[in-house]
């Protein structure tokens, strides 16, 4: 079973920009992985901000995006806000329906 | 409203069994694909079973084959979790979770505490 790393943390000021990847231990993440990332703030469930690499749920805010970048799944915040602090988890699917989680990025806003 | 809401957690002893429910509200259920999804405290998320939208094919994590059987009954929009031989490193919330054309719709979570 693929393992999907993503960066345990990462820090970004207020009104800044920064990119959050998922790769795979397979190889190169693809359109074929149907990318989606999910927002988890404390004691809460998990919130899906993006699905099938690039597509955002109803409710996400604009400054989200998903790409993929560099043979991995990205998730880019551009102008960050304090409510954007929280756990945001990556998951690709692999063979036969099955899928995986990355381990989640915590992500501070400082 | 969109509701999907998890029962039946609680604690158990290893080797114990438990059997976790979701029912689901606010949507076409028998189109969604339907997950169990965990996670252990202070950690992160992990991935458990899939069945499909009609009930005919499901899919584990390794860590829980044999042990636990994933079923649904879409006339009552509910989807089952039976866990048999649990084991400490089965403690975790464990969310419900809709999937139909990369929407996707997640319960509040069922806390499963396995202790002697």
């Amino acid at each position: 079973q693929a393992v999907v790393t993503q960066e345990p943390s990462l820090t970004v000021s207020p009104g800044g920009t920064v990119t959050l990847t998922c790769g795979s231990s397979t190889g190169t993440v693809t359109s074929d992985h149907y990318p989606y990332w999910f927002q988890q703030k404390p004691g809460q469930a998990p919130r899906t901000l993006i699905y099938h690499t690039s597509t955002k749920d109803s409710w996400t805010p604009a400054r989200f995006s998903g790409s993929l970048l560099g043979g991995k799944a990205a998730l880019t915040l551009s102008g960050a806000q304090a409510e954007d602090e929280a756990d945001y988890y990556c998951l690709l699917s692999s063979s036969g329906g099955r899928v995986v989680f990355g381990g989640g990025t915590k992500l501070t806003v400082l | 409203e969109v509701q999907l809401v998890e029962s039946g957690g609680g604690s158990v002893q290893p080797e114990g069994s438990l059997r976790l429910s979701c029912t689901a509200s606010g949507f076409t259920f028998s189109s969604y694909s339907l997950h169990w999804v965990r996670q252990p405290p202070g950690k992160g998320l992990l991935w458990v079973s899939r069945i499909s939208s009609d009930g005919s094919s499901t899919d584990y994590v390794d860590s829980v084959k044999g042990r636990f059987t994933m079923s649904r009954d879409n006339a009552k929009k509910t989807v089952l979790l039976q866990m048999n031989g649990l084991r400490a490193e089965d403690t975790a919330v464990y969310y419900c979770a809709a999937e139909a054309g990369g929407t996707v719709f997640w319960g509040q979570g069922t806390l499963v505490t396995v202790s002697s």
